[in-house]
């Protein structure tokens, strides 16, 4: 069955640094999405990508974020100078024209 | 999107079967209703999904009335293993769509 990946399942970073989360989203599907969950809240919708483009993001994904598909696999979320209080999981997910999300597994990322 | 409410907790035990309401009050004429599983520190996990009337697969069951205003994930015979969280989730499905998460329904099952 196909799935989602993403990597790293952990990343450590200190605050203020750069770091890419990388997503391998279901080879056929056409809609990608990022989404974050702080530790003992809820998920939260950060942006979709449609057609090498943003189709919609939340209030969340401000100028720090950004996302790229730079090759036909690859999704990626870059987060130009990480807060203490992005600290929570990533997940990402991918969804056909006309169906459902399947997430992936997430990277959990701590800044310290 | 349609805003959805659901139980923020149950508890079960092994064997029994668990329903889960959400209600939807606003649903639109071409959302769908999608239901998520979330286990601790792992992406959400689709159940199951309908339109309209019941649905089955071979992990639950969906009941859908007639004005779609609310609907019901019915569980047969919990484990242990479903202790989770389970998310309600309405949209359109004609275009990807921005899934908007609530804060679910922890489903506790016990021995």
């Amino acid at each position: 069955e196909p799935e989602v990946t993403q990597t790293p399942s952990h990343q450590v970073t200190q605050m203020g640094q750069e770091v890419i989360l990388r997503c391998v989203p279901i080879s056929n599907h056409l809609y990608f999405y990022w989404y974050r969950q702080i530790l003992g809240q809820k998920v939260e919708f950060l942006v979709s990508f449609y057609n090498n483009e943003i189709s919609e993001k939340s209030e969340i994904f401000d100028d720090q974020f950004s996302v790229e598909r730079p090759d036909g696999s690859n999704f990626t979320l870059k987060i130009r100078s990480t807060k203490l209080e992005d600290s929570a999981m990533y997940f990402c997910a991918s969804s056909e024209a006309r169906g459902l999300a399947f997430f992936g597994p997430g990277t959990r990322l701590t800044v310290l | 999107l349609a805003k959805t409410t659901q139980p923020i907790s149950m508890d079960s035990y092994e064997g029994q079967e668990v329903n889960i309401t959400c209600s939807h009050n606003n649903i639109a004429t071409n959302d769908y209703i999608t239901w998520y599983q979330q286990f601790p520190s792992q992406g959400p996990r689709f159940i199951i999904q309908g339109y309209k009337t019941k649905v089955t697969n071979e992990v639950a069951s969906l009941f859908i009335p007639a004005d779609r205003k609310s609907s019901t994930l019915s569980l047969p015979r919990v484990s242990l293993s479903d202790t989770a969280v389970y998310y309600c989730l309405v949209g359109d499905n004609d275009y990807g769509q921005n899934f908007v998460f609530g804060p679910g329904t922890r489903l506790s099952v016990l021995p």
